[in-house]
C-alpha cells in the first residue's frame, strides 16, 4: 500500500540553526501539507499546498518557515532559523485530487528537537 | 483556539463492548469530519468521515453519528477489538474553502482491555 515518508525521524539541532524536513508524498496525489504537535498539545495545521503554490498557511507559519516541492517527488518544510519553541513532532500529509483534499494521508513523522 | 474540542483524554472499554468517543465544534462553517487513529511513532491513520448534509456513516466496526444542532459528533466502535487501542482524533474541515485545512481535537486516548 502507498504510504508517506519523511525523514530523518528525528532531527536534533541548536537554536538559531537552519533545518529541513523532507517528505516524499503519494505519488498520484496532488495537495501536500503540514502539521505539527507539540508534545501533550493539539496536531496544528501549518500549511497547505498545490499547483506549486501555497493554499493556507496558519498564524504559525511565519517568515521563518517556508515548503517547496524541489523535483517531482519531495516536499520540504524549512524553518530558517529555529527557536526552543519550534520543538515538536512534524507531519506532513498528501491528498489525492478524487477525492476530499480532507481526507489526507500522513507520514509518519519527524521528531525535531531544538536545544 | 478551540474549535474542536474531545473532552474525553481517556476511555477504558472491555473487549467485545462498544467504544463511544465524542467530539463537540463551534464553527458551524465546518462541513466535514473525520476521525483519525494514531498510534505511537507513527501518523494519523484516516478512519472515518462525515459530510455535514449526512448524520451517519458506517464503515464496518466503525460509524459516525452527526448532529448538527448540538454541534456533536460521536465515533462508535462494534465490537471493540484489543487492536483498537490508540489515540483517535476528531478533525473537521470547511469544505468551501478547499484547502484541505483540518482543525484537530486534543485526542481521546483509548483503551481496549482482554
Amino acid at each position: 500500500e502507498p504510504e508517506v515518508t519523511q525523514t530523518p525521524s528525528h532531527q536534533v539541532t541548536q537554536m538559531g540553526q537552519e533545518v529541513i524536513l523532507r517528505c516524499v508524498p503519494i505519488s498520484n496525489h496532488l495537495y501536500f501539507y503540514w502539521y505539527r504537535q507539540i508534545l501533550g498539545q493539539k496536531v496544528e495545521f501549518l500549511v497547505s499546498f498545490y499547483n506549486n503554490e501555497i493554499s493556507e498557511k496558519s498564524e504559525i507559519f511565519d517568515d521563518q518557515f517556508s515548503v517547496e516541492r524541489p523535483d517531482g517527488s519531495n516536499f520540504t518544510l524549512k524553518i530558517r532559523s529555529t527557536k526552543l519553541e519550534d520543538s515538536a513532532m512534524y507531519f506532513c500529509a498528501s491528498s489525492e485530487p478524487q477525492t476530499r483534499t480532507d481526507e489526507q494521508y500522513f507520514g509518519p513523522g519527524t521528531r525535531l528537537t531544538v536545544t | 483556539d478551540q474549535q474542536v474540542k474531545q473532552n474525553s483524554p481517556s476511555l477504558s472499554v472491555q473487549e467485545g463492548r462498544i467504544s463511544i468517543l465524542n467530539c463537540d465544534y463551534t464553527n458551524s462553517m465546518f462541513d466535514y469530519f473525520l476521525w483519525y487513529k494514531k498510534y505511537p511513532a507513527e501518523g494519523p491513520t484516516f478512519l472515518i468521515s462525515i459530510s455535514s448534509i449526512k448524520d451517519k456513516n458506517e464503515d464496518g466496526r466503525f460509524t459516525v453519528f452527526l448532529n448538527k444542532s448540538a454541534k456533536h459528533l460521536s465515533l462508535h466502535i462494534v465490537p471493540s477489538q484489543p487492536g483498537d487501542s490508540a489515540v483517535y482524533f476528531c478533525a473537521a474541515s470547511v469544505g468551501s474553502s478547499n484547502t484541505g485545512k483540518l482543525i484537530f481535537g486534543q485526542g481521546t486516548t483509548l483503551q481496549v482491555k482482554p
